[in-house]
């Protein structure tokens, strides 16, 4: 257990359709991040929180939004979705800019 | 900016033979280096890292990577391979001073043969 946690661990939907994923952090970890890996793009940033506020931007759709609550815990919420939005969908946490991300074990996403 | 190239997206090694994943970065600024591994349907596990002091730098597994700055390299080399090494192996880099993001490379898949 990394400490980061994740839910759902799986989650199929219908074209159209609107998801949330749900992330907590590691214990005492400010910063969320979350990354999209599909087979054809990689590991893509998507956005990056700090202490309940947006401090980067990746390669975000519209479609997509995050928000991170008092708790610290994040939902990274996808709208409109299409069958390209298939993918794992990680989300990592930090203590600060000299330690590694720690990655919760992702939400795999399937659009059908 | 930052980026980071992994060579080779597919590597196999005998059982025992040694392990050289290789990785190339490309930063304005003195960067953070990181290797990660992510076995099937799991996420991704930091193996080691470098941010400032020694150049070799030890992880778990019995991995190490030494940064060079002249060659812009943080190659990955583990002496003898074990079947439980094979998994998908990803360089990552950070830019302390212009930013938090990690770059991450496009990965390597590691096949072990016994």
């Amino acid at each position: 257990d990394s400490g980061v946690t994740q839910t759902p661990k799986h989650l199929i939907t219908a074209t159209g359709q609107r998801v949330t994923l749900r992330c907590s952090p590691r214990s005492g970890d400010l910063s969320v991040y979350w990354y999209q890996q599909s087979l054809d793009q990689g590991l893509q940033f998507l956005i990056q929180y700090y202490n309940g506020e947006e401090r980067a931007k990746g390669n975000i759709l519209e479609r997509f939004s995050a928000q991170q609550f008092p708790d610290l815990h994040s939902e990274l919420n996808l709208s409109s979705l299409e069958l390209g939005d298939s993918a794992l969908y990680f989300c990592a946490s930090s203590a600060g800019q000299g330690y590694g991300y720690t990655f919760g074990s992702g939400t795999r996403l399937t659009v059908v | 900016a930052q980026s980071v190239t992994q060579l080779g997206s597919h590597v196999s090694v005998s059982e025992g033979a040694l392990v050289l994943l290789r990785c190339n970065y490309s930063s304005s600024v003195p960067p953070y280096l990181f290797w990660y591994v992510q076995y099937p349907n799991q996420g991704l596990q930091l193996l080691l890292k470098y941010t400032t002091g020694a150049t070799l730098v030890k992880g778990i597994n019995g991995f190490e990577a030494e940064f060079k700055k002249s060659e812009t390299s943080f190659h990955l080399t583990k002496p003898s391979a074990h079947m439980s090494d094979a998994a998908e192996y990803f360089c990552a880099v950070r830019a302390p001073i212009t930013g938090n993001q990690f770059y991450f490379g496009t990965g390597t898949s590691l096949t072990v043969i016994p």
